[in-house]
């Protein structure tokens, strides 16, 4: 059971670098979602989409873009990466069928910019 | 700004011992409350979910109720063990499908 895969585990960028995070989910869930983890912050949602190409801000979108072209795909990518982009990101999904909602997580990325 | 709060944000406890987290939250037109489990390093994993129609669940020593009236969820865990040791996250929906956090207990288990 795959459930939800974030590719890559690992990556350090220097600064003004790009590069694109993949998540991928086999359970066909509508939702899925970009969360960053900081120590002290807790989870805060960055961007996330409700269906096939949607996507929607979150709670800390800016310096991120997403794109949600195939259901089971998520992108998050950093056009232009800064050490404030320094965290571990998770991927999430979820479904929601007659009030059941559950999420599932990834096992993130964690991310060094230098 | 709805908001979940975890109290207190780290707990040590004897194995064997019986324990409560708790999760506050701030608004009770609340859709669902979900339970993970962080490891160090290690992605979040789904312990419990008790939806909006639900006051309790139960999984093996784990029992998590939600009390919307009091803007409240408790998770208890029977007999702990040294494995329990972990972090704990409360989350709760809010709109369109979106979980928010809550900061977290990180429970200690001491052999």
């Amino acid at each position: 059971n795959a459930g939800v895969t974030q590719t890559p585990k690992f990556r350090v960028l220097k600064t003004g670098q790009s590069m694109t995070l993949l998540c991928a989910q086999d359970m066909n869930h509508e939702y899925m979602y970009w969360y960053r983890q900081d120590p002290g912050m807790g989870l805060r949602l960055i961007h996330y989409s409700v269906g096939e190409g949607t996507t929607a801000k979150g709670e800390v979108p800016d310096g991120y873009n997403v794109s949600r072209l195939k259901k089971q795909n998520f992108l998050l990518g950093l056009e232009s990466a800064a050490p404030s982009q320094t965290s571990v990101y998770f991927c999430a999904s979820s479904y929601s069928g007659r009030g059941h909602t559950e999420a599932f997580f990834g096992q993130g990325t964690r991310l060094t910019v230098v | 700004k709805q908001e979940v709060t975890q109290i207190p944000a780290a707990l040590s406890v004897p194995e064997g011992e019986n324990l409560v987290l708790n999760c506050s939250f701030t608004d009770s037109a609340i859709y669902n409350l979900q339970w993970f489990r962080q490891d160090p390093g290690k992605g979040l994993t789904s312990l419990l979910l008790i939806q909006s129609s639900q006051r309790e669940q139960t999984s093996g020593r784990l029992n998590a109720s939600l009390d919307k009236s009091s803007g409240r969820s408790t998770l208890y865990i029977a007999a702990s063990q040294p494995g329990d040791s972990a972090t704990y996250l409360c989350a709760r929906l809010q709109g369109a499908q979106k979980l928010v956090f809550g900061q977290g207990t990180r429970l200690t288990i001491n052999p």
